[in-house]
């Protein structure tokens, strides 16, 4: 199994909703990333996760919270967002952490609209 | 400071070659990535250089020069499925860094 999952793969909400995006893996990776992802622009780093441990956090407001409950599932939990915060949501994992020579295998995104 | 540019846009012909170009200033290097990305879809993996030299693919070839802090992805025979985004990413002391991209159109 080579894959990256993501749900949902639309996803819709109001500013004042919460809600969760879901990535599961089961290559055995042990550093999972979350990447926001504008029409026309390169994915933004948003959170890395190295071993179930948050070890990067790119300055992201605290409207996102990530979650690493296990190695192969990771959340993004989301609330109070704002239109702008409108975009791709890609999860990636990798085999090796950060700083280190491993391709980083891509789930499909989730597509999130906020109104 | 951290940094990679590559040109915006290009357009090649089916059946040609092209070369998109890579330049990158990183703190610390364990490498070289390029990645496609068709439109609306998640990006994939095309090639890794930590050496200097040219790495070959099948119709994918990718160099680096690690002194020159230049790398370039080499397309050949280009078909039309080719059309799509090609990212430059260097890995870092830290993490990943996404060039800003190459949009290849490929014309019939």
């Amino acid at each position: 199994d080579t894959e990256v999952t993501q749900t949902p793969k639309h996803l819709v909400m109001g500013m004042t909703n919460k809600k969760s995006l879901k990535c599961e893996q089961h290559m055995g990776h042990r550093a999972m990333y979350w990447y926001k992802q504008k029409a026309k622009k390169p994915p933004e780093l948003m959170f890395v996760y190295s071993y179930e441990k948050l070890s990067i956090n790119e300055s992201v407001p605290s409207r996102f919270s990530p979650e690493c409950p296990n190695s192969s599932h990771l959340f993004l939990h989301l609330h109070t967002l704002q239109p702008e915060d409108s975009a791709l949501y890609l999860c990636a994992s990798s085999q090796g952490a950060t700083g280190t020579s491993y391709e980083q295998y891509f789930g499909p995104g989730t597509r999130l609209t906020v109104t | 400071g951290q940094n990679i540019d590559q040109p915006t846009e290009m357009t090649a012909t089916e059946g040609a070659i092209v070369q998109i170009n890579c330049t990158y200033q990183t703190s610390g290097f364990n490498g070289l990535f390029w990645y496609q990305q068709h439109a609306g879809e998640a990006p994939t993996f095309l090639s890794y250089n930590v050496l200097d030299g040219l790495e070959e693919k099948g119709r994918f070839s990718s160099f680096l020069s690690r002194s020159k802090g230049y790398s370039y992805l080499l397309l050949k025979e280009l078909q039309m499925k080719d059309s799509a985004s090609y990212l430059c990413a260097t890995s870092g002391t830290y993490k990943y860094i996404f060039g800003t991209g190459t949009r290849l159109k490929v014309l019939a």
